[in-house]
């Protein structure tokens, strides 16, 4: 059981270049998110999806767009990288809504680097 | 709003030795708690949670009770391990998102 996938695993982009960063679950979970991780600043929610259909904006949604392609996949783009957003992006999934009581599943993160 | 607290780190310890990290929060409502787990290179693990209040949770050996008087989630162990060296994550289920602490280092050496 994979669980929750991300790729890729490492990315180096320049200031200005655009990415997409891919996550699946095989869980069937309804809810998917993404966050970043910085030094000393825990874990900061980007955006989520609640189901598929549906994404809301997180804490820190300015420079970042995402789509809940279909239930399994939820894909988050850089259009314009900037230093400011150089981070290890971790994707994860829940069985229900963002408020309940479940338990989140993480992928391995995307260590990503803009020079 | 609400948010989570946790002692900085590093933690450093001897195989052996007795854990306690602490966590508190502020919480409107009656929010769950969760400790989560990073071994290096990898995600977050869920190592136990809460539901409410004087809820144990437990795994692995470690601990966790509910304060809701003290508005508290401090983790134990007993008799911490090498293996146990990662980073820990304190967390609550907020009114519209899960918020994290942001994480105290363990490091156990032999």
């Amino acid at each position: 059981n994979a669980g929750v996938t991300q790729t890729p695993k490492f990315q180096v982009l320049k200031t200005g270049q655009s990415m997409t960063l891919q996550c699946a679950q095989d869980m069937n979970h309804n809810s998917m998110y993404w966050y970043r991780q910085d030094p000393g600043m825990g874990l900061r929610l980007i955006y989520y999806s609640a189901s598929e259909g549906t994404t809301d904006k997180g804490e820190v949604p300015n420079g970042y767009n995402v789509s809940r392609l279909n239930k399994r996949e939820f894909s988050l783009r850089l259009e314009s990288a900037a230093p400011s957003q150089t981070s290890v992006y971790f994707c994860a999934s829940s069985g229900e809504a963002p408020h309940s009581n479940q338990p989140q599943h993480f992928g391995d993160g995307t260590r990503l680097s803009i020079l | 709003g609400d948010s989570v607290t946790q002692m900085e780190g590093p933690v450093t310890l001897s195989e052996e030795a007795f854990l306690t990290i602490n966590c508190t929060y502020t919480a409107t409502g009656y929010p769950s708690l969760f400790w989560y787990v990073q071994y290096p290179g990898e995600g977050l693990q869920l190592l136990l949670k809460a539901t409410k209040a004087d809820d144990k949770g437990s795994n692995k050996g470690f601990e966790a009770t509910y304060r809701k008087e003290t508005t508290s989630f401090h983790l134990e162990k007993g008799s911490v391990q090498v293996s146990d060296s990662a980073v820990y994550f304190c967390a609550l289920s907020g009114t519209d998102k899960l918020i994290f602490g942001t994480g105290t280092r363990l490091q156990v050496f032999p």
